[in-house]
């Protein structure tokens, strides 16, 4: 069966560090690409960033509202994704998920790609 | 104000149809692939249309997707009360170079 779990939430002070961990099983994790989405409360989901495969370069890429506060890692050994947030705000508040990346076949130049499976979401809440 | 317009709520009677809109751009829906997601309360996100129009396995055929242009729709047919929930589309965003997720809409099933 295939499981992703998020742990690693809690409560922070604003300005302060977390790391969440996506411990996974079930499938080959290094063959996958990893990414992370979250949810404040009451709001819709947002997509934070996704890791390629260490066959791809290891390469991230983040949307603009983390780039350079968040940054996502791999440990392929131990099949888990990391999210690294730094200089944490109020409005980090919200839901953090880990999902894998699959991809389809796709006309050339366009993108096939959706998340599945998902993780039960880990909460971190950023409050002094 | 998110890349990808869907309308907040909707709402049908058990047995009715329900569609959902996704509006998007060239950049994104017109020229990649559109994947649904749905959420119950209180729980994860979970995938439910996937390559436009296909559904994973364990989704009855009452979902359904499709896409004309820089346009998708979610169709669920025969309604249910279990249908209740939030429902997201989402693709990438090829200009933007990020993965782009409609604001999500509230799926009431009078």
């Amino acid at each position: 069966e295939v499981q992703l779990v998020e742990s690693g939430g809690g409560l922070v002070q604003p300005g302060r560090s977390l790391r969440l961990s996506c411990t996974t099983s079930g499938f080959t994790f290094s063959d996958s690409v990893m990414n992370w989405v979250r949810q404040a409360p009451g709001k819709g989901l947002e997509w934070l960033g996704f890791i390629r495969r260490k066959a791809h370069g290891g390469t991230t890429e983040y949307a603009a509202s983390v780039r350079g506060r968040f940054t996502i890692s791999r440990d392929d050994s131990k099949s888990i994704a990391y999210l690294q947030m730094n200089s944490l705000k109020t409005e980090d508040t919200a839901a953090y998920f880990c999902t894998r990346v699959q991809w389809g076949e796709a006309t050339v130049g366009a993108t096939n790609a959706w998340f599945d499976p998902w993780g039960q979401g880990t909460q971190v809440t950023v409050s002094s | 104000q998110s890349v990808l317009t869907q309308p907040p709520s909707v709402s049908a009677a058990p047995g009715q149809k329900v569609t959902i809109s996704c509006s998007g751009s060239s950049s994104n829906i017109e020229n990649n692939y559109v994947s649904w997601y749905h959420q119950l309360p209180g729980t994860a996100p979970k995938l439910l249309i996937y390559d436009n129009n296909k559904r994973p396995s364990g989704i009855p055929d009452r979902f359904s997707g499709s896409k004309s242009g820089p346009s998708a729709t979610l169709a669920i047919t025969g309604l249910q009360t279990g249908d209740e929930a939030d429902y997201y589309c989402g693709t990438w965003d090829t200009s933007l170079s990020v993965w782009v997720f409609g604001g999500g809409t509230k799926l009431t099933v009078l």
